[in-house]
């Protein structure tokens, strides 16, 4: 049993160019989140899922897309990167949002 | 709309000694849960101890309790006996039906030998 999959742990991207963060459970879980960690700042959310098809924006959305075509799996995708998306990101899972599982971050450097 | 607020951006304590974290909660959902988080130097989010807001009794896992006072909207962390390992960011988060899971800003917390 997995969990909660991220991939890459470690990027770094020059401004303007795109790329997407995968994120993966293995847990049958509906509940999918996504997350930057600045210094200072906590964890905010960027987008989340209640379920395949079903995508929200959470407290700091510009500059990210999500979709979520399966269960399993909940992309996040920057179209043209920026230094201010210089961060840690989080990709988390639930199955009824009684409990969360984290994965293990990306961090993500724009230069 | 959920805010979770966390005032204190650094805490410290000796070893073996109590120390609490505050932390203060809004939110217009009736089914919501109340969680803290430690983040050691690793990154990992480790799940310290969880409170549903509809049970008025507050949970307790070993050394880690809280004080859950609903009409207050306040959500606190009791760490009793700290240990050295208990060093670490700590976050509280709260969680509803609609899936949103918001965190507070984080406290760190020294322990001091």
């Amino acid at each position: 049993n997995a969990g909660v999959t991220q991939t890459p742990k470690f990027q770094v991207l020059k401004t303007g160019q795109s790329m997407t963060l995968q994120c993966a459970q293995d847990m049958n879980h509906e509940y999918m989140s996504w997350y930057r960690q600045d210094p200072g700042m906590g964890l905010r959310l960027i987008h989340y899922s209640v379920g395949a098809g079903i995508t929200d924006q959470g407290e700091v959305p510009n500059g990210y897309n999500v979709s979520r075509s399966t269960t399993e799996d909940f992309p996040l995708r920057l179209l043209s990167a920026a230094p201010s998306q210089t961060s840690v990101y989080f990709c988390a899972s639930s199955l009824d949002y009684r409990g969360y599982t984290f994965g293990s971050g990306t961090r993500l450097t724009v230069v | 709309a959920q805010t979770v607020t966390q005032s204190q951006p650094e805490m410290s304590v000796q070893e073996a000694e109590t120390v609490t974290l505050s932390c203060t909660y809004d939110t217009s959902e009736s089914d919501y849960y109340l969680f803290w988080y430690k983040q050691p130097p690793s990154r990992q989010m480790i799940l310290v101890i969880r409170q549903e807001a509809y049970k008025q009794q507050n949970a307790t896992e070993n050394r880690f309790s809280v004080n859950f006072q609903k009409a207050a909207k306040s959500f606190s962390l009791k760490i009793s006996d700290s240990q050295l390992g208990d060093a670490a960011m700590y976050f509280c988060a709260g969680s509803g039906n609609t899936g949103k899971l918001i965190f507070g800003q984080g406290t760190t917390l020294q322990v001091k030998p």
